[in-house]
């Protein structure tokens, strides 16, 4: 089983849509979760960290369910510059925390 | 500007010829690592390094060096490229590596082997 899973998508919604993606992880003693937005060919850069008592920037929400292992990311009103692959990091624990990147959600917003 | 900074973009070299990609951080991070990205495959840890003089290997180090002799810099070597190390390579620093923070990465680079 692959430490970090992500649905690969692509989700394909229209504008002004909810979305949300999943990512499940295996080690349960894994500390820290991020997501990460990456456009086609260029850096990843992070959307947001993911606290144990959920976060909300603007349009979009990031919780954590340690019971069930996974972080999730719901986007409302969905922009087309929200159009791009979405990754999530969960830091696993070793000799200090591993970083390790789910494949990526891909999201395509049409108008 | 705080950021990352890659060095080249894009490069296409041949089979075998030593070729070092550079990477630069201006935020004082302790923590730096080289990612290369293929289809399907998604982001790759290659090699990290916790701190100057302290590296170690990610997930796909063979065929890969690096060095950490300053704080700022953490350059990639391929010593003999092959062509199954076409690929992307991002470079991505952190404040730490213990702690609750996230990556800044570089630009990327794009690079072939033929």
């Amino acid at each position: 089983r692959k430490e970090v899973e992500q649905d690969p998508g692509p989700f394909n919604v229209p504008e002004g849509a909810t979305v949300a993606f999943n990512c499940t992880y295996s080690n349960s003693a894994s500390q820290s979760f991020f997501w990460y937005r990456q456009d086609c060919r260029k850096e990843p850069k992070l959307l947001m960290s993911v606290y144990s008592s959920g976060n909300e920037d603007g349009r979009f929400t990031a919780q954590l369910n340690r019971a069930s292992q996974y972080i999730s990311l719901l986007i409302r009103d969905s922009k087309l510059s929200d159009s791009a692959t979405y990754l999530c990091v969960v830091n696993i624990p070793g000799g200090s925390y591993i970083p390790t990147f789910g494949r990526g959600t891909s999201l395509i917003v049409h108008p | 500007e705080a950021q990352v900074t890659q060095n080249p973009r894009y490069l296409i070299t041949v089979t075998g010829k030593k070729l070092t990609v550079t990477c630069s951080q201006n935020m004082n991070h302790e923590y730096m690592s080289w990612y290369r990205q293929d289809p399907g495959l998604g982001l790759r840890q290659i090699y990290y390094s916790m701190n100057v003089e302290v590296t170690d290997k990610g997930d796909v180090p063979e065929g890969y060096k690096v060095s950490r002799k300053e704080k700022r810099n953490f350059p990639l070597i391929l010593e003999s490229p092959s062509p199954n190390q076409t690929s992307l390579y991002f470079c991505a620093s952190s404040p730490y590596a213990r702690a609750n923070y996230g990556y800044t990465f570089g630009s990327g680079t794009r690079l072939t082997v033929v």
